[in-house]
């Protein structure tokens, strides 16, 4: 079955960065488009990025943009998160999360997240 | 502010019919499939709905969603308890070039 553990989380002071990792098993990750989808404590889910299934096509919310890069090793079967200039508001549970056969949005499954927690 | 809007809050007893509302713009829903998610607490999302009104396999046909111009809904016949949870739509945004969420509602089965 479609397995994806993240990684990589922690507690770090504003303006430093993190990295996190997802490992994708249970099927062909070099077929699928991948989300970051993260979600601050008590609040609801937040869009982050998407990467392609062969890395060539990034998207990202603008609130990120030009802070955090997305992406993948497919030969590793793992995509990451590379996060500079963290911010409070990045806070957060980051889910990896795949996308499915059909709509962009359609993730058919989802990791157990990782916890950011930006804070001085 | 999410950019589809959910109201916050829902509730029904067990048995009854409920519909959580999504609305959004030309930009998302008015151009692109809306997608539903079912979180209860502590618990990674779970797809329920997706292409506006398709179930995946082993979500139950309690579960139905419909779309009509830039608006959709999540209807939940024969509600249970094990239905108490918070349900999100999400699209993505041509405008925006990105995905977007609805702020999501908290489901209270009374």
């Amino acid at each position: 079955q479609v397995r994806l553990v993240e990684s990589g989380g922690g507690v770090v002071q504003p303006g430093t960065s993190l990295r996190l990792s997802c490992a994708a098993s249970g099927f062909t990750f070099s077929n699928y488009d991948i989300h970051w989808v993260r979600q601050a404590p008590g609040k609801g889910l937040e869009w982050v990025a998407l990467i392609s299934y062969d890395g060539n096509i990034k998207h990202y919310v603008d609130s990120v943009k030009g802070r955090f890069t997305v992406s993948r090793d497919n030969s590793k079967n793992t995509l990451y998160l590379q996060m500079n200039s963290l911010r409070p508001e990045d806070t957060g549970v980051y889910y990896c999360a795949k996308r499915g056969e059909w709509e962009k949005l359609e993730i058919d499954s989802w990791g157990q997240g990782t916890l950011v927690t930006v804070s001085s | 502010q999410s950019v589809l809007t959910q109201a916050p809050s829902a509730s029904g007893t067990p048995g009854q019919r409920v519909t959580i509302s999504c609305s959004g713009s030309d930009s998302n829903i008015g151009s692109d499939a809306v997608n539903w998610f079912q979180q209860r607490p502590g618990m990674a999302p779970k797809l329920l709905i997706y292409s506006n009104t398709q179930r995946p396999s082993g979500v139950p046909d309690r579960f139905s969603g419909s779309r009509s111009g830039t608006s959709a809904s999540l209807a939940i016949t024969g509600l249970q308890s094990e239905d108490e949870a918070t349900y999100y739509c999400a699209a993505w945004d041509d405008r925006l070039n990105g995905g977007v969420f609805g702020g999501g509602t908290k489901l209270t089965v009374l």
